[in-house]
């Protein structure tokens, strides 16, 4: 069965540092997503990317973040210029239709 | 926007027994869906069951039903005959249907415990 994958698993990166979270949605899938999970907290919306464009962004989505689907596989995530407060899973999803199919999600961890 | 609320954090069910798990939304719109999602350790989310609000019939997937009750906007799901494998993080999920691209609206979700 058809799975959306994520890497890394784990990162570790310095306060103020780049990262770049990856995701390969399910081949078929048109929408895609990322959400985040504070520990202990619920899942939240980041932002929601189709037809190579941003369709939706919550107000946790601000101007450190940017979207991309490179190629016709990959759809990433950055984070330009990370804060201890992005301490987080991130978890990327995709959708052909009502139900999203999440990927196993990035624990990152900023120092 | 829309709300969704998990009022019970956490809950125990002994092995073979049943369990139900509450969740409780807000929304003035008329047509929608309801997911529960399962958390295991692992992390990943895995759909455990879905159902369309304009469905009167509570869905069912094997051992998981739900009790979708549309005027009182609650949407509980019962674990029958509950097994190890059970035991997760279980999340409540609401979406709009007009739009496919509509994001997800989670509840803060109950953590189940199968007693052997």
């Amino acid at each position: 069965e058809p799975e959306v994958t994520q890497t890394p698993s784990h990162q570790v990166t310095q306060m103020g540092q780049e990262v770049i979270l990856r995701c390969v949605p399910i081949s078929n899938h048109l929408y895609f997503y990322w959400y985040r999970q504070i520990l202990g907290q619920k899942v939240e919306f980041l932002v929601s990317f189709y037809n190579n464009e941003i369709s939706e962004k919550s107000e946790i989505f601000d101007d450190q973040f940017s979207v991309e689907r490179p190629d016709g596989s990959n759809f990433t995530l950055k984070i330009r210029s990370t804060k201890l407060e992005d301490s987080a899973m991130y978890f990327c999803a995709s959708t052909e239709r009502e139900t999203q199919y999440f990927g196993p999600g990035t624990r990152l961890l900023v120092l | 926007a829309q709300t969704v609320t998990q009022s019970q954090p956490e809950m125990s069910v002994q092995e073979a027994e049943t369990v139900t798990l509450s969740c409780t939304y807000d929304t003035s719109e008329s047509d929608y869906y309801l997911f529960w999602y399962k958390q295991p350790p692992s992390r990943q989310m895995i759909l455990v069951i879905r159902q369309e609000a304009y469905k009167q019939q509570n869905a069912t997937e094997n051992r998981f039903s739900v009790n979708f009750q549309k005027a009182a906007k609650s949407f509980s799901l019962k674990i029958s005959d509950s097994q190890l494998g059970d035991a997760a993080m279980y999340f409540c999920a609401y979406r709009s249907v007009p739009n496919t691209g509509n994001q997800f609206y989670f509840g803060t979700g109950t953590s189940l415990t199968v007693i052997p």
